[in-house]
């Protein structure tokens, strides 16, 4: 099956600091790429899409001027925590859809950020 | 609204069945999946369905009925390792994914 990577796997940082995760689909053109945070027995939380080469479409809640979102290319999205607080502190999962099948999507194996 | 129930939690014994229940309710409906989710991973795709019956797949398999909104997934044979959470998701009609809260599955010896 398809293959999608994020980096770091996990990350911690000073509070005050912005955070960049990247999520890269390997195998296949990831033309719609989703953020997810899940906080811990909770389950995830669509935090925003983005399709490659537009602005990204934020939930009701998600704080864009946060949780910047850039998807440069078809294998890479990136979201950057800015001015990252304790209560940022989460499971992040990327997850990515082809043009194949919109039904399918990969995810990622996650990034867990620890905001000191 | 959209919304996904399904129980919080669940115990079963090693060797045994366990059947997990989820009913949704979405704005339009392209599919129902299943993921399992071990503690600190991501999810992992388990099955698919988006026409009425059951998708046998191995040790599991899941239904689904449309006209109830409804769909369980059948765990045979249980393991320690089948020990994770598994999450109900719905497709809505703009094929984004509708998340149940999980079902944390317990398995004794």
């Amino acid at each position: 099956g398809a293959v999608v990577s994020q980096h770091p796997s996990r990350v911690i940082c000073k509070s005050g600091t912005s955070v960049k995760i990247e999520c890269r689909s390997l195998d296949f053109q990831a033309t719609t790429m989703f953020w997810y945070r899940q906080f811990p027995k909770q389950s995830l939380m669509l935090m925003a899409t983005s399709n490659e080469g537009s602005k990204a479409t934020y939930e009701q809640g998600v704080e864009k001027d946060k949780f910047l979102i850039n998807h440069a290319s078809l294998t890479l999205s990136t979201l950057t925590v800015t001015s990252a607080h304790p209560e940022d502190s989460s499971f992040y999962i990327c997850s990515a859809r082809g043009t194949s099948s919109l039904e399918t999507q990969y995810f990622g194996p996650g990034t867990r950020l620890l905001v000191l | 609204g959209q919304n996904i129930d399904q129980p919080t939690e669940m115990t079963a014994t090693e060797g045994a069945i366990v059947q997990i229940n989820c009913t949704y309710q979405t704005s339009g409906f392209n599919g129902l999946f299943w993921y399992q989710q071990h503690a600190g991973e991501a999810p992992t795709f388990l099955s698919y369905n988006v026409l009425d019956g059951l998708e046998e797949k191995g040790r599991f398999s899941s239904f689904l009925s449309r006209s109830k909104g409804y769909s369980y997934l059948l765990l045979k044979e249980l393991q320690m390792k089948d020990s994770a959470s598994y999450l109900c998701a719905s497709m809505d009609s703009n094929y984004q994914l509708i998340w149940g809260a999980g079902t944390k599955l317990i398995i004794k010896p």
